[in-house]
């Protein structure tokens, strides 16, 4: 099956600071999503980008599908960013239809004041 | 409703008893999916509901685990004979295509 690999797999930051998330997967996409796991365990969704480049605030991403990799950025970073960012695909199928997410291991972030 | 709602929040059980863990997805949405965190772990995916098809079950770690969505909305995964190695979060989402998951706030099984 497809492989999802993120890294780092732990980062520490400077509140202030920026960063960029890494998510390489294996085999071509029909769906990818960046999440947002808080300290008491809720998923947020952050962006559903199967291609392409979207910004929210203080956050954007790219996915290049061509070369199977998708990148997160935040920017001045705050300590609320602190939490597991996970990156999540599905397999190519057909057009409209919808799989199973398949998650890599995650980026723990931790945000210092 | 506005968001994917499950139930209990917190579910603490005695070895060997069943379980059911309630999914209520958002409306419209047609694909309903269950996953599993351990602590400190990824997500595990268990089953998925698209529409009228027959369910992708090809996640669920044992028969001792089940999943039904009823009239194409609310889903409830049971848990038979539960051991202590169930114990995780049970995370529902649900998607409408091209829109993405949305994951409810999950259920804290605790075998004791």
């Amino acid at each position: 099956g497809i492989q999802v690999e993120q890294s780092p797999p732990d980062l520490i930051l400077q509140e202030g600071a920026n960063s960029t998330l890494r998510c390489n997967f294996s085999d071509s996409v029909n769906n990818l999503q960046w999440f947002h796991q808080n300290p008491w365990g809720q998923l947020i969704n952050l962006f559903y980008i199967p291609s392409g480049t979207k910004q929210n605030g203080r956050l954007s991403a790219t996915t290049v599908a061509t070369e199977r990799y998708s990148l997160l950025y935040i920017s001045s970073s705050q300590t609320t960013d602190s939490g597991v960012y996970f990156c999540a695909v599905e397999q190519l199928k057909g057009l409209g239809s919808q799989g199973n997410l398949i998650f890599g291991k995650g980026t723990k972030l931790s945000v210092k004041p | 409703g506005a968001g994917v709602s499950q139930s209990p929040s917190n579910k603490v059980t005695e070895k060997g008893k069943d379980v059911e863990l309630r999914c209520d997805p958002i409306s419209g949405h047609t694909a309903l999916y269950w996953y599993r965190q351990s602590l400190g772990q990824g997500l595990e995916f268990l089953i998925y509901f698209q529409g009228n098809s027959a369910p992708d079950k090809s996640g669920l770690p044992s028969d001792r685990f089940s999943a039904e969505r009823t009239g194409g909305s609310v889903s409830t995964l049971t848990i038979q004979r539960t051991q202590q190695e169930d114990s995780a979060v049970y995370l529902c989402a649900s998607s409408a295509p091209y829109r993405g998951y949305t994951f409810g706030s999950g259920t804290r099984l605790t075998v004791v």
